[in-house]
């Protein structure tokens, strides 16, 4: 178990710049969770891919916000013109699971995250 | 939607006291319940899982947290803390048949006194 990783461990970007963000799930999970975390609050959710299918988007997941997973192993977060307000811990996490609908009940493994600050 | 209240933002222990920390959900349906913990500097990891069964459930190092349907609850307890748990405790909650989301708590921030 290598663990999740994600890249770049910190980014610093002007106000109205475009960001991208990598994870690279654990090998043998198939579900891959986006969640941001802001100072002093708990992760909340953003996305969710089952192989390369997204299929969950919260409502927070702005149109600024997309997020890939083409070859179902690691994902990328782009956010385009970014605001104040995205300054945050972007966070991901991994899991397996059956193809099935329903909630999960396997345990989802973080990653170390990515600060975002936003001059 | 589900929800998650973590009621102690901060708690200050001295070593070898009882930690007890509070996490009510609210959701009508069946739960998968969790607790992740975050060292500092570290990312977050899982403490101890409620999926079904008996519902005290047992965690690494020591922690345990008790699944009360009836309150909505799931706190986490341990009998005697170390310096060496200061960290912040996140309560989440997974709704079944509703989506693979982790819905966390706010956290509750743990320091323990040497």
């Amino acid at each position: 178990d290598t663990g999740v990783s994600q890249d770049p461990r910190h980014k610093i970007t002007k106000r109205g710049q475009n960001v991208t963000f990598r994870c690279d799930p654990i090998s043998e999970h198939n579900r891959l969770y986006w969640y941001r975390q802001t100072l002093g609050q708990g992760p909340e959710f953003l996305t969710y891919f089952q192989n390369e299918a997204q299929l969950e988007k919260s409502r927070l997941l702005s149109d600024r916000f997309s997020a890939e997973r083409p070859k179902g192993s690691f994902s990328t977060l782009e956010i385009q013109r970014t605001e104040q307000g995205d300054s945050a811990m972007y966070l991901c996490a991994s899991s397996s699971g059956a193809i099935e609908s329903g909630g999960s009940n396997q345990p989802q493994h973080f990653g170390d995250g990515t600060r975002l600050s936003i001059l | 939607a589900q929800s998650v209240s973590q009621h102690n933002h901060h708690v200050i222990l001295s070593e070898a006291a009882s930690l007890e920390l509070g996490c009510n959900y609210s959701y009508g349906g069946t739960v998968n319940l969790f607790w992740y913990v975050q060292y500092p500097g570290q990312h977050l990891q899982l403490l101890l899982k409620y999926f079904s069964g008996d519902p005290l459930v047992k965690g690494i190092k020591g922690f345990e947290a008790e699944f009360i349907k009836s309150k909505f609850s799931f706190n986490l307890r341990k009998p005697s803390v170390q310096w060496s748990d200061t960290a912040e405790y996140f309560c989440a909650v997974n709704a079944r048949n509703a989506g693979n989301m982790l819905t966390f708590g706010g956290g509750t921030r743990l320091m323990v006194k040497p």
